[in-house]
């Protein structure tokens, strides 16, 4: 079965400077997509990138940015000028590819929060 | 707007009490699921449906059920609730074949079971 580690579960970072938060996944599949997720205070689940695992070259969103590296699986995640918005739960979470068998069932990590001191 | 929308967003009951929490999806998304989240376990999946009709269980399933019997609502229904199942629950959704991964999520409904 497919596993999502989150192993710091706080991280503080002050605005404006960068921060990285780790994530580490488990399985035997070739093919398939991962994913950072936030959930601010509002417990709103909002996507804020993915990668496929196929692509070598790793996702950027703006400020967001992974590392993703497939033989190691690991896909960090990097956040560029820190804003107070982006304080929340981060939740890492995988997904089997669907020509896998697999369907859209995503298994997550237990989450990291992060605080961003002004 | 597309949007999964859940009720309630916040209920209290008691222990024994059959309650139903509705799902509705408005992107015409096969595939629904419903997740809930708990302090230190991240988000852990209760049921999911591929389609109408379609029902499959989860990782925590018991205590729960489920139906789809139209493409857009998924109803979580907790037939005898326990304090056990005090949580915060999502319902999401996606448009199978898509290939994503990708899941829509509602708002989530915080349950209290007394």
């Amino acid at each position: 079965a497919q596993t999502v580690t989150q192993s710091q579960p706080e991280m503080s970072v002050q605005e404006a400077e960068t921060v990285t938060l780790s994530c580490t996944y488990d399985t035997s599949e070739s093919d398939y997509y991962l994913f950072w997720y936030k959930q601010p205070p509002s417990r709103q689940m909002i996507l804020v990138i993915r990668q496929e695992a196929y692509k070598q070259q790793n996702a950027t969103e703006n400020r967001f940015s992974v590392n993703f590296q497939k033989a190691a699986k690991s896909f960090s995640l990097k956040i560029s000028d820190s804003q107070l918005g982006d304080a929340a739960m981060y939740f890492c979470a995988y997904a089997p590819a669907l020509t896998q068998g697999g369907s859209e069932k995503l298994v997550f990590g237990k989450g990291m929060k992060l605080t961003v001191n002004p | 707007e597309a949007q999964v929308t859940q009720n309630p967003r916040y209920l209290i009951t008691v222990t024994g009490k059959k309650l139903t929490v509705t799902c509705s999806q408005n992107m015409n998304h096969e595939y629904m699921s419903w997740y809930r989240q708990d302090p230190g376990l991240g988000l852990r999946q209760i049921y999911y449906s591929m389609n109408v009709e379609v029902t499959d269980k989860g990782d925590v399933p018991e205590g729960y059920k489920v139906s789809r019997k139209e493409k857009r609502n998924f109803p979580l229904i907790l037939e005898s609730p326990s304090p056990n199942q005090t949580s915060l629950y999502f319902c999401a959704s996606s448009l199978r074949g898509s290939g994503t991964g990708e899941l829509f999520f509602g708002e989530g409904s915080r349950l209290t079971v007394l």
